[in-house]
């Protein structure tokens, strides 16, 4: 089976610019998370999702972080206008259902940089 | 709120036992899980505890006190492949399924 794909792998853009990233969890899995990464803070929970319905958005920064999950298959977090401080590894996982002996499956993250 | 502290750097040789050690806020935990991360990679599921006890895989074990609220990880027979980083996570009923991660271990094995 695939794991979960990200993408992109990495993105640069400048401060201002809208950033938009991608997750393809694995089939058959109904949690999604998204997750953010930085020297500083560690390995952040954002959001994540149950059935494709959002659970718990307390650990988006603020307003110019959103995420979707239009289906079973596919989720985005934008951020938008984006800023240098956003710079980090994002982390997409999934788990196969939300009991706490279930694995997260990460993705291999998305490095961004914002300049 | 829930917050997990574990070392931030442990270093060993090859062929050594190494133990990296976790600490939990009690409120509402139920359940402690292990994850490896390699330099520049996704995090990986090692082991997960909600009962007292070791729990065995391979070289890896993983031991839970929920009376001392304390984890670790056991790493034997080390090897260069094993230098990483280990993030303990835990489970808290404030946080729903959302798993809560320490720091971070990063571990060094050296020949």
């Amino acid at each position: 089976d695939a794991g979960v794909i990200q993408s992109p792998r990495h993105e640069v853009t400048e401060m201002g610019q809208e950033v938009t990233l991608r997750c393809k969890p694995i089939s058959g899995h109904d949690y999604l998370f998204w997750y953010r990464q930085t020297m500083m803070r560690g390995l952040e929970l954002l959001i994540y999702f149950n059935n494709n319905v959002p659970i718990d958005d307390s650990g988006m920064p603020e307003d110019r972080f959103s995420a979707k999950m239009p289906n079973a298959s596919f989720s985005t977090l934008k951020i938008q206008p984006s800023e240098p401080r956003d710079s980090a590894v994002y982390f997409c996982a999934s788990s196969h259902t939300g009991d706490s002996n279930q694995p997260q499956h990460f993705g291999d993250g998305t490095r961004l940089s914002i300049l | 709120g829930q917050s997990l502290e574990q070392p931030s750097e442990v270093t060993a040789v090859e062929g050594a036992i190494v133990q990296i050690n976790c600490t939990y806020q009690t409120s509402g935990f139920y359940g402690l899980s292990w994850y490896q991360q390699h330099d520049g990679g996704a995090p990986t599921f090692l082991s997960y505890n909600a009962l007292d006890g070791l729990e065995e895989t391979g070289r890896f074990s993983s031991f839970l006190s929920r009376s001392d609220s304390y984890g670790y990880l056991l790493l034997q027979e080390l090897q260069m492949k094993d230098s990483a980083s280990y993030f303990c996570a835990g489970y808290f009923n404030q946080a729903g399924t959302a798993l809560i991660f320490g720091k971070g271990t990063t571990l060094s094995v050296s020949s």
